[in-house]
């Protein structure tokens, strides 16, 4: 496609349960980013991925969450556990150099 | 002390006023500079992009940085009620992460 897609675009969820996002990013871009973001706030970094590696996960906030990206094309962040305050817009960006092109995002809601 | 600082607004101008929002910034080492626009319930969009210092424009938009003074700026000039939105700054060097700004609100009134 023309730019970068999440599936899916709401996911509502129950403590406790695990939950998969997934992202597709622009055709040809090596590099991809996961963030999070909350009411009013800008993006928070969680990981970073150049080709099938995870060049940067820094961010991720404790090990409920974990990504891939096996191919070096569509990744996954998968949420273990999920907790309330993990209830927030969860948003992916690809890059292919110079500067990032981010998806529409996946609005997660724990209950 | 935060990478990226930016004043959150909210900022509510009447249409056709200049806009003018800021970022700073800590770390030395950035080398590109990017602002998005950001609507309600949507991803942020890709505005304008600089590298290093000196003024970049498109269209009613111009984008500057001085990194003498570690600041940014984005004008708008004859803003329209279209232009409400959130923008964020955000700034990298190559091989590292991206920081962002919290976003600005920004309100244009008919």
């Amino acid at each position: 496609g023309a730019g970068v897609s999440q599936t899916p675009s709401n996911k509502v969820t129950e403590k406790g349960k695990y939950v998969e996002l997934r992202c597709d990013p622009i055709s040809g871009h090596t590099a991809l980013y996961w963030y999070r973001q909350s009411l009013g706030q800008g993006p928070e970094f969680l990981i970073y991925f150049q080709g099938t590696g995870a060049a940067d996960d820094s961010g991720l906030p404790n090990d409920r969450f974990f990504a891939v990206r096996p191919e070096g094309s569509v990744s996954t962040l998968k949420i273990q556990r999920t907790e309330r305050g993990d209830s927030a817009v969860y948003l992916c960006a690809s890059s292919g150099g110079d500067t990032q092109y981010f998806g529409p995002g996946t609005r997660l809601t724990v209950l | 002390q935060k990478e990226v600082e930016q004043d959150p607004g909210p900022l509510s101008v009447p249409e056709g006023a200049i806009v003018s929002l800021n970022c700073t910034y800590s770390n030395s080492a950035f080398q590109y500079f990017m602002w998005y626009r950001q609507y309600s319930r949507k991803g942020p969009e890709l505005l304008m992009y600089t590298y290093s210092s000196g003024n970049k424009e498109d269209g009613r938009f111009t984008a500057q940085v001085d990194k003498s003074s570690k600041y940014i700026s984005l004008f708008i000039r004859d803003s329209q009620p279209s232009d409400s939105a959130t923008y964020l700054c955000a700034m990298w060097s190559t091989g590292n992460q991206f920081y962002f700004g919290t976003g600005t609100s920004l309100t244009v009134i008919p």
